[in-house]
Formats: C-alpha cells, sequence, structure tokens
C-alpha cells in the first residue's frame, strides 16, 4: 500500500472551509484515497473516498489532483465538533482492504 | 442496529494472564478486522477477516490468535499479555457488497498490562 504524508496539526476558524493536504506521490492506478476522522478516542469515522475524480458527500468534499499525487479534503463550513485527527490512507478498493494508517493531522477548530 | 460492539471496554491484566477480546457486528459483514492504537499513533492492522472461518496476518500479528467461528463474531486473544500490548484495540467491519468501501469501527477496548 502506497504511504501518505500529511500535515501533524492544522487549525480553522469555525464557520470557515478547511482544507486538509496528503500527498501520496507512489499510489498506484488502483488504489482508492480514503479519509476517516477519529473524534478524541472513539473509533475512526469514514468520511469519503475517491478514486480519480472529484468526490463531494453530506460530510465533505475531496479533490484529487490529477496526476492523482496528491488530494484535499474540503469541510466546508467547519464546526467545534469537526476537531479531530483525520487520517489519509491510501488502498485497494476491493478485497481485504488493509487500511494503514499514519499519524493523520490533527485539526483544531477555533470558535 | 447496533453496529459494532466491543467487550470488554476496560482491562488491566497482569503480565503473563490470558484473555480474549470480543468484537460482535450486526451488519451481516464479511469482513472484520483488528487494529490497535498506541498512544499519539494511528491504528495498526492485527488480523482480519474475510469470512467465517477465515483469518489472516495483519501488520502486527505477533503474540495475538484470531478467531472467526461465527459470521458476526470476531475474537482477539492474548495467551501471554505483555506490557509492550498495553494499547486500545479496535475492531471495524466492512461488507463485501460491489462499491462498499467503508468500513465501520467499534468504540474501542482499552487494555492495560503491568
Amino acid at each position: 500500500d502506497a504511504k501518505t504524508t500529511q500535515p501533524p496539526s492544522m487549525d480553522c476558524a469555525e464557520g470557515r472551509a478547511a482544507n486538509l493536504p496528503c500527498n501520496h506521490s507512489t499510489i498506484s492506478g488502483n488504489e482508492y484515497v480514503y479519509w476517516y476522522r477519529q473524534i478524541h478516542s472513539q473509533g475512526p469515522q469514514y468520511i469519503i473516498h475517491g478514486l480519480k475524480n472529484n468526490e463531494t458527500n453530506e460530510m465533505a468534499s475531496l479533490i484529487i489532483t490529477e496526476d492523482r499525487k496528491s488530494s484535499t479534503l474540503i469541510l466546508p463550513h467547519a464546526t467545534l465538533r469537526d476537531t479531530a485527527v483525520y487520517y489519509c490512507i491510501v488502498s485497494l478498493g476491493r478485497g481485504a482492504q488493509k487500511l494503514v494508517f499514519g499519524q493523520g493531522t490533527r485539526l483544531t477548530i477555533n470558535p | 442496529n447496533a453496529g459494532v460492539t466491543q467487550t470488554p471496554k476496560f482491562r488491566v491484566l497482569k503480565t503473563g494472564q490470558s484473555m480474549t477480546l470480543l468484537c460482535a457486528q450486526d451488519m451481516n459483514h464479511e469482513y472484520m478486522y483488528w487494529y490497535r492504537q498506541d498512544p499519539g499513533m494511528g491504528l495498526r492492522l492485527i488480523h482480519y477477516s474475510v469470512g467465517e472461518g477465515t483469518t489472516a496476518k495483519g501488520e502486527v500479528p505477533d503474540g495475538y490468535n484470531v478467531s472467526r467461528l461465527k459470521k458476526q463474531n470476531f475474537l482477539l486473544g492474548l495467551e501471554s499479555a505483555a506490557p509492550s500490548q498495553t494499547s486500545v484495540y479496535f475492531c471495524a467491519s466492512r461488507a463485501w457488497t460491489s462499491g462498499t468501501y467503508e468500513q465501520y469501527f467499534g468504540p474501542g477496548t482499552r487494555l492495560t498490562v503491568t
């Protein structure tokens, strides 16, 4: 599985868009980009995933560069409840899907 | 639906003791996983299962055994606990269905080995 690189921490003001970057320069053609988050010490929560195209759901948007070597998770209107550690993971879409969690980005939303 | 549940929530063991962690899911998922998370670190995969009666090693399998006798349950065993196994253990499950990508995680079991 490809490795990912994320900044260790970020801050964002409440109500603003939070943009979390991720580098995955060794991603292979059949690997997906997944984003999960972990609030406090709870179990991780799935946010969104993508292969080539940009994706949007009720939680966030995922922008993947054309060369697929990096991506950005966008939380459009961050709230205090979005304070969490965000993990960018690259993995196959089918099969066992063994997720490899790095250290993630600790996002703090400030009032 | 309860989703993914884990038993117990907390446990303290002495070095050399054994225990079993139980993960149960009511979503009829084929895939199940056990991860551990050490302080300040991301999750690491211990073992996983692609279906009833099958298990496979993950990234950090040493010192652990698993069993999947029933589709809804995935057990993680520590035969002789060591302080290095102090961690938070998370279970997850995922459906086999084509187009299903999300893993659902349980609330975790906090284990301390003294």
